[in-house]
């Protein structure tokens, strides 16, 4: 597709469920991101991937949250034993570039998020 | 830690003033600093990069500085417009290069 592809948009899930987030990144993009964000506030990064290598996690909140890319392109956030506090909007973004040529001027773009609620 | 700050936190506007938008971070060794834009139930769309060493970027009718040893930017928007309606959120990259710091946003409505 055109952009950054997020599903499901919409996700409730009781407590205590296990979700999968899907973002199919724009097609040849080497990087991607996953960052959360709550009702009201700006967005958390969570972790980075650099194609199939995942070089940053440093944002992942607990152990019950999990992100993978095995063939370097889509990814998928796991969230186990969901939360009431988990509930927020997740992004997905991806960039051309590595991060250290997407942070001299790289444009990267972000899908429209994944919005769970936790009940 | 990276603190980013944005003021006001809501704004509204009449059709065609000028106005400027407030952010501020506390660690001055930043790469660079992006303004976004964020419509409701959408993700983020990038409007500006400005790198560290750059003093402004120019887009349209938007412009941003950076004060980077004050640990400040303005986001200027001339002539404003009923579609520039949105919140517009300040991120600034640090440290390792991975990762973005964001601030809550500034919520701006644009009125006929």
């Amino acid at each position: 597709g055109a952009g950054v592809s997020q599903s499901p948009r919409y996700k409730v899930a009781k407590r205590g469920q296990d979700v999968a987030l899907r973002c199919d990144p724009i097609s040849g993009h080497v990087s991607l991101f996953w960052y959360q964000q709550a009702l009201g506030q700006g967005p958390e990064f969570l972790t980075y991937f650099q194609n199939e290598a995942q070089l940053d996690k440093s944002g992942l909140p607990s152990d019950r949250f999990f992100a993978e890319r095995p063939e370097g392109s889509v990814s998928t956030l796991k969230i186990q034993r969901t939360q009431q506090e988990d509930s927020a909007v997740y992004l997905c973004a991806s960039s051309l570039a590595r991060t250290s040529e997407t942070y001299s001027g790289n444009t990267i773009y972000f899908g429209e998020g994944s919005w769970l609620t936790v009940v | 830690k990276q603190e980013v700050t944005q003021i006001p936190a809501a704004l509204s506007v009449p059709e065609g003033e000028n106005l400027v938008l407030n952010c501020s971070f506390t660690d001055s060794a930043i790469y660079n600093l992006q303004w976004f834009r964020q419509d409701p139930g959408k993700g983020l769309t990038s409007l500006l990069l400005i790198q560290s060493s750059q003093r402004e970027q120019t887009s349209g009718r938007l412009n941003a500085s950076l004060d980077k040893s004050s640990g400040r930017s303005t986001l200027y928007i001339a002539a404003s417009q009923p579609g520039d309606s949105a919140t517009y959120l300040c991120a600034v990259c640090t440290g390792t290069a991975s990762k973005l710091t964001f601030g809550t946003g500034t919520r701006l409505q644009v009125t006929l």
